[in-house]
């Protein structure tokens, strides 16, 4: 059973569309994460939910929007999709936030292409 | 803002040379954080270090985590083609995990 899934896998979409990417996890953890990781790997935090409640919002553009039901899911919604969204979206969980125990479990990656 | 540095960007090595990459935080960290990134795959979590001058090692792999606690390396010995992806270390230097900008690890058989 995978442990974070997310869905989907690719995302090819033009300019200015609007779409989503779904993640789930099975580990009964806490907390959930988005992240970011562009062309050159580097890996940043744009978002992070403890028990469905908002913790981090890492100065996204106000067209990311996520959204968490209930602590095993965590959705992210994207608005007027620009050129330079392009980039890996990672989905991961923690069984905390607190430090020593966010160990991050991370989902394989919805890769986005705005063309 | 806080940052966790991470050298060299790169390293390409020949199969069985040894491999190091290192971790710099200018504030104190908590305790760091070490992830794997195959290439096309997703970061897994290797190993957390939380004492200063920690050492652990696993097969290989060793990580050392700095007296002072704002430096980390981990060190492979031996390289193998299965070792190639891309290593983070990951610390707190306040607050909220920050990754290090990652090594990007190929190795030539």
């Amino acid at each position: 059973d995978t442990a974070v899934s997310q869905t989907p896998k690719y995302l090819v979409t033009q300019m200015g569309n609007d779409k989503s990417i779904k993640c789930e996890q099975n580990l009964g953890h806490d907390t959930m994460y988005w992240y970011k990781q562009d062309s050159k790997k580097f890996l940043k935090i744009m978002f992070s939910y403890n028990n469905k409640e908002l913790i981090i919002n890492e100065t996204v553009p106000n067209r990311f929007s996520p959204k968490s039901p209930d602590k095993a899911h965590l959705n992210l919604h994207i608005n007027s999709l620009e050129l330079g969204d392009s980039a890996v979206y990672f989905c991961a969980s923690s069984p905390r936030l607190a430090e020593g125990t966010d160990t991050q479990y991370f989902g394989p990656g919805t890769r986005l292409t705005v063309l | 803002g806080q940052q966790v540095m991470q050298i060299p960007q790169y390293q390409h090595v020949q199969e069985g040379e040894d491999f190091t990459t290192y971790c710099n935080s200018s504030t104190t960290l908590s305790n760091i954080q070490w992830y794997k990134q195959r290439p096309g795959g997703h970061p897994v979590f290797l190993i957390q270090l939380v004492k200063s001058g920690e050492v652990k090692k696993q097969k290989r792999l060793t990580f050392q985590f700095g007296e002072a606690k704002k430096n980390s390396s981990l060190h492979i010995t031996a390289t193998q083609t299965t070792d190639v992806g891309t290593y983070f270390c990951a610390g707190h230097p306040g607050g909220k995990l920050i990754f290090g900008q990652g090594t990007e690890l190929s190795v030539k058989p």
